[in-house]
C-alpha cells in the first residue's frame, strides 16, 4: 500500500493563477480531509468529505473547491491564488466507524503564492 | 467550534530527562488523539484515547486522558533525540453526531538535545 500520496510536493504560483493539489488513497477509507499548516496555527480543515459524491466545508473554506468523485481521488483546487494561501497542505484519511479511528497523512504539499 | 490548547508550545531540553505536554479544552470530547510530526512530513498517529481517566504507555510515552474528559497530557521518561517533533492533539466534537471532523491543537514543538 502506498497509504496516502500527494502531488506536488513543491509548487510556487503567481497571485491570481489557479492550479490543483492531487491526493489520493488506496486504503479504500471513507472520510478524507484537507488541512493547511501554518506557523503557530496548528493544522486547520480546509474541506472534508465522507463518501464520493460528498463534500463539505470545514475552518478555512474561502478560496478552494474540492469534488470526490470517487473513494480514491480527493483534489484540491485554488481557484485565484492569493499570497495568504502560501502554506503547506496536507491531505489525509480514514475509515468510517463509531470508533475514533487512525487518520493517515499524506507528505504535504508546501505552496508559495508570489 | 471546540478548541484545543497546547501548552508549553515550544520546549528544549537535554537527553535523558523527563518532560510532560499539555492538551485542555473548556469542551468535553468523546475522544482524543495525539500525533507526532517530524520537520517535512505529515504527523503519525501516536495514540487514541477515549475513557476519562484513560492512561495509555507506549514505551517511555505515558498519554493520560482527564476524568472529565477535557484534558490529555503526555509524559516522556528520559527522552531521546528521536523524539523530537511536533506533538499534536486532535479531537471529534463531542454533540453527537459523526466523527469526521477533527480540532487540532496548535502543537507542542519539543527539541532533544543530544
Amino acid at each position: 500500500n502506498a497509504g496516502v500520496t500527494q502531488t506536488p510536493k513543491f509548487q510556487v504560483l503567481k497571485t491570481g493563477q489557479s492550479m490543483t493539489l492531487q491526493c489520493a488513497q488506496d486504503m479504500n477509507h471513507e472520510y478524507m480531509s484537507w488541512y493547511r499548516q501554518d506557523p503557530g496555527m496548528g493544522l486547520r480543515l480546509i474541506h472534508y468529505s465522507v463518501g464520493a459524491g460528498i463534500t463539505d466545508q470545514g475552518e478555512v473554506p474561502n478560496g478552494y473547491n474540492v469534488s470526490r468523485s470517487t473513494t480514491e481521488d480527493f483534489p484540491l483546487r485554488l481557484l485565484s491564488a492569493a499570497p495568504s494561501q502560501t502554506s503547506v497542505y496536507f491531505c489525509a484519511s480514514r475509515r468510517a466507524g463509531q470508533r475514533m479511528n487512525e487518520q493517515f497523512f499524506g507528505p504535504g504539499t508546501r505552496l508559495t503564492v508570489l | 467550534t471546540q478548541l484545543l490548547e497546547q501548552s508549553p508550545q515550544f520546549l528544549s531540553i537535554q537527553e535523558g530527562e523527563n518532560l510532560t505536554v499539555y492538551c485542555n479544552s473548556s469542551s468535553v470530547f468523546s475522544s482524543l488523539q495525539w500525533y507526532r510530526q517530524e520537520p517535512g512530513e505529515g504527523p503519525v498517529l501516536l495514540v487514541t484515547v477515549v475513557t476519562g481517566g484513560e492512561v495509555k504507555k507506549l514505551k517511555r510515552l505515558t498519554f493520560q486522558f482527564g476524568d472529565a474528559r477535557k484534558d490529555s497530557s503526555l509524559h516522556i521518561t528520559a527522552a531521546q533525540p528521536g523524539d523530537t517533533g511536533l506533538y499534536l492533539c486532535a479531537g471529534p466534537p463531542h454533540s453527537g453526531g459523526s466523527n469526521y471532523k477533527l480540532t487540532f491543537g496548535k502543537g507542542t514543538l519539543l527539541t532533544v538535545n543530544p
